[in-house]
């Protein structure tokens, strides 16, 4: 069976800083990965999605960014954090080469940028 | 206008009540569409998805209306379990939009 892990699960940060949150997934190959952030009772907003190796899609300008240098690696980050960077992170996958299907969360990293 | 509108909650119902949510969507090229629920401070899991002809699983029951663009969840017969926050999602050419979510919470 598939599983998502994603790390930290916490993260207290300076403003300025820099960030790097990792999510891999095991039991899958070439999944569809996403990044999300949720503010505090909010919907989610996508970030990034990638359908391979080094393919990356933003979908909000923004300090962040994200890499995939490995086929079930997936990783967020910033080089100098922000107030509003602050959120609950969740990446997700999804069966790769099916646009329709659903998707499925890791545990999620939650940043406060202080 | 937001793409995705859910009811905004929350709901509070005794156990053994019925409950209905409604979600509506402003893409009428939606292709796909699902309910996942969300319990505090933890991630999303799917709870089921939404098709044309409508399905169930259990005490849940999903409908979807392509003509008015809108998304049903009904919970027959709540639980204290059922205590959570209910999001609605659609899906376009595989990016996800997400409704802001229902806050449920069911008492004794």
């Amino acid at each position: 069976s598939q599983t998502i892990h994603q790390w930290p699960a916490t993260l207290v940060q300076p403003v300025g800083s820099p960030l790097s949150l990792e999510c891999t997934v095991e039991g899958t190959s070439n999944p569809n990965l996403y990044w999300y952030r949720q503010a505090a009772g909010r919907g989610l907003q996508l970030l990034f999605y990638s359908v391979g190796i080094g393919q990356i899609s933003s979908e909000v300008p923004q300090n962040l960014s994200a890499s995939r240098p490995q086929d079930r690696q997936f990783i967020l980050s910033s080089k100098k954090l922000l107030l509003s960077d602050s959120g609950f992170y969740l990446c997700a996958w999804s069966v790769p080469g099916a646009l329709y299907n659903e998707q499925f969360f890791g545990p999620g990293t939650r940043l406060t940028v202080l | 206008r937001k793409e995705v509108e859910q009811d905004p909650g929350p709901f509070n119902v005794p156990e053994g009540a019925t409950v209905a949510f409604n979600c509506t969507y402003s893409n009428s090229a939606s292709q796909s569409f699902f309910w996942y629920r969300q319990d505090c401070r933890k991630e999303p899991k799917l709870l089921m998805s939404v098709y044309s002809s409508g399905n169930e699983d259990g005490r849940f029951t999903a409908q979807l209306n392509r003509a008015s663009q809108y998304i049903s969840l009904l919970i027959r017969d709540s639980k204290l379990s059922d205590s959570a926050t209910y999001l609605c999602v659609v899906r376009v050419r595989g990016k996800s939009t997400f409704g802001d979510g229902t806050t449920l919470t069911v008492k004794p």
